[in-house]
């Protein structure tokens, strides 16, 4: 079973408010990633970390923001959202790029 | 090839049929082909992550094979079960840049 953990499950909120997705794992992996899927549509990434104080932008362009302070955290900032920020939020986490990916639950946002 | 893309989109097969599914790929900096299953209400989960050209795995009655010259992979399902009704997604790894691709999927229902 995945140790890979995403919280918030469903967040409705309202325009302009400042908003952290969490993303948490406890195996220890290096590699972690932030996907966007709107419905019925691909996963797109939109952040990614080689580990501890790395990120790099995704194919996606997204106003949200990273950190990768610790190894096991990796949250995902959005500061003013907006009604098109609505989507599912999809957190992975890998040991090296030919190791399988665990995902979290993901977080479907809608903003209001 | 850029990007990632599989085909085809979606399918309907029979129970008892088997099927394949198509997932082409950039041939330069590659580094590992993974392919997953994502149920619905559920978490994307991995089949097979492949390294070497010619690879074949298998998985119960699920294979895959790799050709990285070429840039493609298939996926397999042999005798179809209403429970191999999921999405199933390819991920291109670039070794050089260290993102994880995913192509848009194949939804199977049986």
């Amino acid at each position: 079973e995945a140790d890979i953990y995403q919280t918030p499950r469903y967040l409705v909120i309202g325009t302009g408010k400042k908003i952290t997705l969490e993303c948490s794992q406890t195996m220890g992996h290096d590699k972690m990633y932030w996907y966007q899927q709107d419905p019925g549509m691909e996963l797109h990434l939109i952040h990614y970390s080689y580990g501890v104080n790395s990120t790099e932008k995704g194919d996606l362009s997204s106003e949200s923001t990273v950190s990768r302070i610790r190894t096991e955290h990796f949250p995902l900032t959005l500061e003013s959202a907006r009604p098109s920020h609505t989507s599912q939020y999809l957190c992975a986490s890998s040991d090296r790029g030919n190791t399988e990916a665990f995902f979290g639950q993901g977080t479907r946002l809608t903003v209001v | 090839i850029l990007n990632v893309e599989q085909s085809p989109q979606s399918l309907h097969v029979q129970e008892g049929d088997s099927t394949n599914f198509t997932c082409s790929f950039p041939s330069s900096n590659f580094y590992a082909l993974h392919w997953y299953r994502w149920e619905t209400a559920k978490s994307p989960e991995a089949l097979f992550v492949m390294t070497l050209n010619g690879d074949e795995k298998k998985k119960g009655r699920i294979s895959a094979t790799l050709n990285t010259k070429e840039g493609y992979s298939y996926l397999y399902i042999k005798g179809s079960q209403p429970e191999d009704s999921a999405t199933y997604l390819c991920a291109f790894y670039n070794g050089n840049t260290g993102k994880l691709i995913f192509g848009q999927g194949t939804t199977l229902q049986v």
